[in-house]
């Protein structure tokens, strides 16, 4: 089954406390996306990527890292959360002019 | 002002009813119109994509791009309660970034 996989699905962190959300694709996807989701502002691009070793800032990258070491896998590091980053973030993936698949989501809380 | 601006509703019908949901844009740049699905605790899934003017019809669903207007709706016939959803328009320019930019949604309520 073609998916979008994304860990863990809840969080509740500290600031200041490193954490990586994992994401993983099964679908050979060149293209890889993070969103975040808050309420009231839609969904917003954090980082996307074009293809292995190409990452680049999207319109919210402030306290976010990702890197794309493999084709698959496209983590998201945020090196010291703080409350401002409590949101819903899902990843996505799709063929360079395809439609977008997204993960089912991460809900994270930072207290 | 938003590139993409859509009503949050939330909107809520009667079963069976036609529903019309509805996004406005500022850039006339924009050449690839799409709706999105997402159910409670899900993410977004594909529901329509545009391409540039006219109409689209899948099934119970038409989606519709006024691109002299800036403006695309997607009607809903005969709405059950499983299209109860937050609908997500979703527009980008062509070439290679395709960079999507999202409507903030429209909550709908199908009651039974």
């Amino acid at each position: 089954e073609a998916q979008v996989t994304q860990n863990p699905r809840y969080l509740i962190t500290v600031t200041g406390k490193k954490l990586t959300v994992t994401c993983s694709q099964n679908m050979n996807h060149e293209y890889m996306s993070w969103y975040r989701q808050d309420p009231g502002l839609g969904l917003r691009q954090i980082y996307y990527s074009m293809n292995v070793e190409v990452t680049d800032k999207g319109d919210v990258p402030e306290g976010y890292k990702v890197s794309r070491k493999e084709k698959r896998n496209f983590p998201l590091i945020l090196e010291s959360p703080s409350p401002n980053q409590t949101s819903l973030y899902f990843c996505a993936s799709r063929e360079n002019t395809g439609e977008l698949f997204f993960g089912e989501g991460s809900r994270l809380t930072v207290l | 002002q938003k590139e993409v601006e859509q009503d949050p509703g939330p909107l809520s019908v009667p079963e069976g009813a036609i529903v019309s949901l509805n996004c406005t844009y500022s850039n006339s740049a924009f050449q690839y119109f799409m709706w999105y699905r997402q159910y409670s605790r899900k993410g977004p899934e594909l529901l329509m994509y545009t391409y540039s003017s006219g109409n689209k019809e899948d099934g119970r669903f038409t989606a519709q791009v006024d691109k002299s207007s800036k403006y695309i709706s997607l009607f809903i016939r005969d709405s059950q309660p499983s299209d109860s959803a937050t609908y997500l328009c979703a527009m980008r320019y062509g070439g290679a970034t395709n960079k999507l930019i999202f409507g903030t949604g429209t909550l709908l309520a199908v009651q039974p």
